[in-house]
Parts: C-alpha cells; structure tokens; sequence
C-alpha cells in the first residue's frame, strides 16, 4: 500500500508565477489536510479537505492560496503570484473516514520544498 | 483554544544518554488525541505515536517511551540510551475531532542533536 504522494518534492519559482503542488492520499482514504512549515518553525494547518469539499479552509490566507480534492485525482494546493514569503514545505496529510477512532491518525507524505526566487 | 506547547527548543546530548522531550497541551476537548512526530534532516515526518484521551497507560517501545499525565495536561517523550540517528526535530501534536474528521495543531518542536 503506497503512502501518501506528493509532487514535486522540490519547486522554484520566480515571483508572481504560480505553484501546483499535488497530493495523492493513500488508499481508502478520504480526508487529505495540506500544512505549511517555515524554516525553523512547525507545522501550520492550512485546510481539510474531502472529496469535493472544503471542510475547514481557516489557516489558509485569504489571498492568492486555494485548495481542491476532486473527485477523481490528486489533492491540489494552488499559489497564485507567489512571494518570497511563501517558500516553504508544503505537506500533505491523508487520514481514513473518522470511524471506529481510524481516522485520527494523519500519514504523512514527503512533502513539497517551494523556493521563490 | 487549542495549543501545544514544546518548551524546549533545542537539546544536545551525548551518545548513550536518556533525554526527555517535554510537551505540554491545552484543549476544552474531552475526546482529543495527542502524538508525536520525529523529523530526521531528510525533512519527512514519521509518525512515532497516537494516545487518546482515554487511555493514560505509559507506551514503551524499544528505546523509546510516552508518558501521558491529563492532572497536568502533559505527554513527554523519553529517548532511552540516545543514539545519533535520534538527531531530528520532534513535534508533538494534539488532535481534536471536528465535523468528519480532525483537526492538528502542531507543537513548534523541540531539535535534539545528540553528539557521539
């Protein structure tokens, strides 16, 4: 059973591009949730997803960041006009429906490194 | 409100030592679930261990140990006779149950060098 995918593993981009990160959570999973961590800082909850639905965006900025999970196909985390400020790992978490206390647990994937230059 | 507090920042030790990584959570939850991850300097994270609020039994397993104290809101990480594949960033993790699933505030880690 793969684990969770994330691509690519490394991003540079020039200010104002835009960056596509991808997730795909392990099998029979269904709740994927995207954290930032900042050099030298934790990990920050960004959004939770379902298929096709935003559950909780609250630890997204309001501005030029969105996330989808179609229903077929990966998890995509979506930077408009990057900033310097956004270089950061990106990581990925997928978890099984939240039955029988299964789903409290968050695998994590590799994670994505965005470098804006 | 949700936080996790990892009061250590860094921590350097010598080979063969114990050392204690200390986190410490605040939730108005009844049902919440606590964990630790380590980050290796390869920057993946590995899901180390899941205790839930039920259950306050202490976990050993092989040279690590988690001890749960819900009196003190604490759930501190014991490395037992370090080793210096245990240099990595540990975070601890509290995970409260929200509509279909849950959601995790990460502690901001503690780095642990330990030095041959």
């Amino acid at each position: 059973n793969a684990g969770v995918m994330q691509n690519p593993r490394h991003l540079v981009r020039r200010r104002g591009q835009e960056a596509r990160l991808r997730c795909s959570p392990m099998k029979g999973h269904s709740h994927v949730y995207w954290y930032r961590q900042l050099p030298e800082e934790g990990l920050k909850f960004m959004v939770y997803l379902q298929k096709e639905n935003i559950i909780d965006e609250s630890g997204m900025p309001k501005e030029r960041f969105s996330a989808e999970f179609p229903k077929e196909g990966p998890s995509i985390l979506r930077i408009q006009q990057v900033v310097r400020g956004d270089s950061a790992a990106y990581f990925c978490a997928s978890s099984p429906p939240a039955a029988g206390g299964r789903g409290d647990t968050q695998y994590f994937g590799p994670g994505t490194r965005l470098t804006v230059l | 409100a949700q936080k996790v507090t990892q009061a250590q920042t860094e921590i350097s030790v010598v080979e063969k030592e114990d050392v204690t990584l200390d986190c410490v959570y605040e939730t108005r939850d009844t049902t919440y679930y606590l964990f630790w991850y380590k980050q290796p300097p390869s920057g993946e994270l590995v899901f180390l261990i899941r205790r839930n609020s039920f259950d306050e039994q202490n976990e050993i397993s092989g040279r690590y140990s988690w001890n749960f104290q819900k009196s003190t809101s604490s759930f501190n990480f014991t490395i037992t006779a370090s080793q210096v594949v245990d240099s990595a960033v540990y975070f601890c993790a509290l995970s409260e149950a929200r509509t279909g699933g849950f959601k995790t505030i990460f502690g901001a880690g503690t780095r642990l060098f330990v030095k041959a």
